[in-house]
């Protein structure tokens, strides 16, 4: 079975700060990795996944997130928080070989203050 | 492209009643899934479909039906609500390619009174 793991429930941070929600998987084999962000009252959006190869990936609205396979993480984070990225953040994984379900963390509440 | 689009955005039954929560795609996905949102639990998987005449199971398949006629579209039954089908319901749908990005509906507020 695969899971995903996200610690915190709420993160708070002030603007111009960095910002790191985290994120920890298991998956039998390779994963892909996504991270999607939902606004109050409104569907989930994609901001990025890991396929394969280069460990750091880049996203939307400047955020990134790195990939670990040692530790199973995939931490979304971004250099300089916006009061704008308050939202709710959702990390899921899917084996890769053919795997069809996607599976969700319970979701962190970011809070950016000013 | 619409994208994904939901209807309706809200609704509120009875406990008894039954609904279809309508979901369609204009990206000529194959992959099409449900899922509801509930407090602190994330999204969970109702059912999915990998093509037009193909539906299976996922998590929580309890108290729902789907069918896929067609590419664009796979609604969701509720046969007899029940309050604990109090939920924000939300459709995706993806290429069949195992990394490709899955892209959801803005979603439907049901409430079973």
């Amino acid at each position: 079975a695969q899971s995903v793991a996200q610690p915190e429930d709420q993160v708070n941070v002030a603007e111009g700060n960095p910002l790191t929600v985290k994120c920890t998987y298991s998956v039998s084999g390779n994963p892909y990795l996504f991270w999607y962000v939902q606004y109050p009252n409104r569907g989930l959006q994609f901001l990025l996944k890991y396929i394969t190869g280069d460990n750091l990936v880049k996203g939307s609205y400047g955020f990134e997130a790195e990939f670990n396979k040692s530790q199973t993480s995939f931490h979304l984070k971004k250099p300089s928080a916006l009061v704008s990225d308050s939202a709710l953040y959702f990390c899921a994984v899917r084996r890769t070989g053919g795997g069809n379900k996607l599976t969700f963390g319970t979701g962190t509440q970011l809070k950016v203050e000013l | 492209n619409a994208g994904v689009t939901q209807t309706p955005k809200f609704q509120v039954l009875k406990t008894g009643q039954s609904m279809t929560l309508q979901c369609a795609q204009d990206m000529n996905h194959e992959y099409m899934s449900w899922y509801r949102q509930d407090p602190g639990m994330g999204l969970r998987l109702i059912h999915y479909s990998v093509g037009a005449g193909i539906t299976d199971q996922g998590e929580v398949p309890n108290g729902y039906n789907v069918s896929r006629s067609t590419t664009e579209d796979f609604p969701l039954r509720l046969l007899s609500a029940a309050p604990s089908q109090t939920s924000v319901y939300f459709c995706a749908s993806r290429r069949q390619g195992g990394a490709d990005t899955q892209y959801f509906g803005p979603g439907t507020r049901l409430t079973v009174l």
